[in-house]
């Protein structure tokens, strides 16, 4: 099981941005993935999480209308992104599943994080 | 929600560590625990208070008291030199929180 994210990314404050995270090794649509952010040297906070069965999703009240999340389960891949991006947003960004029936709301695996700078 | 954690906790070689976790709903939701080295990805190393997932090794363990989860690691080694994050819920907007973490630093 292994969840691949895409690669860092530089970008100017009002410029779109999507980055993804692809599911090995597993059945993608039977389990809730989850977006987080960690900015530099900070903890991690829950942004919100998608369920690639049927795209159904749950952003925290934190990150709502700031970035959209979004899956295409025929190529097993899910997807954060903004419109406008803002120096704010500059983080580490990592997507975990979740493995609810056995690990309950655990984050049982991680994919390595994209680092996201946004800089004019 | 919040859940609070000591900044940093300093342990020698071979000794005991021990991180908590305050929240007020601990007594009735799980508490999860996560290991973050520098430069990596978190790892899971407690589910549901005190399970261990595979691949852990034995001297990492956890328990709850009341409003208070504690991850122990016992004859710490130096490859455990990390941050531990705790999670948790309390059910009402954010069902996923985690503690601001606690920098493990083997002497």
């Amino acid at each position: 099981v292994q969840l691949e994210q895409s690669g860092a990314e530089v970008k100017k404050p009002g410029e779109s941005l999507k980055i993804s995270c692809k599911g090995l090794g597993y059945r993608f649509s039977d389990h809730w993935l989850g977006w987080m952010r960690q900015r530099p040297g900070g903890g991690l906070e829950w942004m919100g999480i998608i369920y690639p069965g049927d795209s159904d999703t749950r952003y925290s009240p934190s990150f709502q209308g700031q970035v959209i999340m979004s899956v295409d389960k025929s190529i097993n891949t899910a997807y954060l992104q903004w419109s406008s991006l803002k120096a704010s947003d500059t983080a580490l960004y990592y997507c975990a599943r979740l493995y609810t029936d056995l690990f309950g709301d655990a984050f049982e695996t991680w994919g390595q994080g994209t680092v996201v700078t946004v800089s004019s | 929600y919040e859940l609070t954690q000591p900044p940093s906790v300093s342990v020698s070689p071979g000794q005991t560590a021990r991180i908590t976790c305050s929240g007020h709903a601990l007594p009735q939701q799980y508490a999860y625990w996560y290991q973050q080295k520098t430069g990596q990805a978190p790892v899971l190393v407690i589910y549901k208070d005190t399970q261990r997932p595979s691949g852990i090794p034995e001297r990492f363990s956890a328990s709850t008291s009341g409003t208070t989860a504690t991850l122990t690691i016992s004859g710490v080694q130096a490859e455990d030199e990390a941050n531990y994050f705790c999670q948790s819920t309390d059910r009402s907007h954010i069902p996923y929180v985690f503690g601001p973490g606690t920098k493990v630093t083997v002497l």
